[in-house]
């Protein structure tokens, strides 16, 4: 079975820009959820969706958004980009029962110049 | 004060050690516990998932939780170079999917 997948790998984009990330889930999967690793904060949460519709969502301004597809997978946007944007974006997928295991992807690098 | 303590190290140990990984926490909603780890540039990899206090063992590796005390361990014995990672808690709650990290342990198992 496929792992996680996600597009692209490593991005560079400028203060102002926007960014979309995509991730595609293990086959049969239907939660996304959406996770920000960096040196300072470590890993946290974004939002989760299931069934195209948002679940949870964390403390993270509105400027970041998601959505889900009738396939599962799913998309992030990060609108108007700052420097502390920068860190590695986490996807991770699961069955959808709740306290069911996430498996995560390898993520996408962003880096914000 | 996060919600979830974690030592960052970098933890060195000799190839063989048995290594010690610890986590604290504070919110006692928290009911389920799950060990991940991380290799550099690399996605986090789970390794164990337990529900509640007590023990699990899984080959070389046994996780602890101690509810009473807001504790939770990882031991893995035998330890290969193979492990040098960095080694992640995570827990929920009971209201969905969302997890809460700690900030990770850097283990170097030296040959």
């Amino acid at each position: 079975k496929a792992g996680v997948t996600q597009t692209p790998r490593y991005l560079i984009k400028t203060r102002g820009q926007q960014v979309t990330l995509s991730c595609s889930p293990i086959s049969g999967h239907r939660s996304v959820s959406w996770y920000q690793q960096t040196p300072g904060q470590g890993l946290q949460f974004l939002f989760e969706y299931f069934s195209e519709t948002q679940r949870n969502k964390g403390n993270f301004p509105g400027r970041f958004s998601g959505r889900q597809f009738s396939n599962s997978r799913s998309e992030m946007n990060v609108s108007t980009l700052e420097l502390g944007d920068s860190a590695l974006y986490l996807c991770a997928s699961s069955s959808g029962r709740i306290q069911e295991t996430q498996y995560f992807g390898p993520g996408t690098r962003l880096l914000v110049l | 004060q996060k919600e979830v303590e974690q030592d960052p190290g970098p933890l060195s140990v000799p190839e063989g050690a048995i290594v010690s990984l610890n986590c604290t926490y504070s919110n006692s909603a928290f009911q389920y516990f799950m060990w991940y780890r991380q290799y550099s540039r690399k996605g986090p990899e789970l390794l164990m998932y337990t529900y509640s206090s007590g023990n699990k063992e899984d080959g070389r590796f046994t996780a602890q939780v101690d509810k009473s005390s807001k504790y939770i361990s990882l031991f893995i014995r035998d330890s290969q170079p193979s492990d040098s990672a960095t080694y992640l808690c995570a827990m929920n709650n009971n209201a969905g999917n969302m997890l809460t990290f700690g900030g990770g342990t850097r283990l170097m198992v030296k040959p």
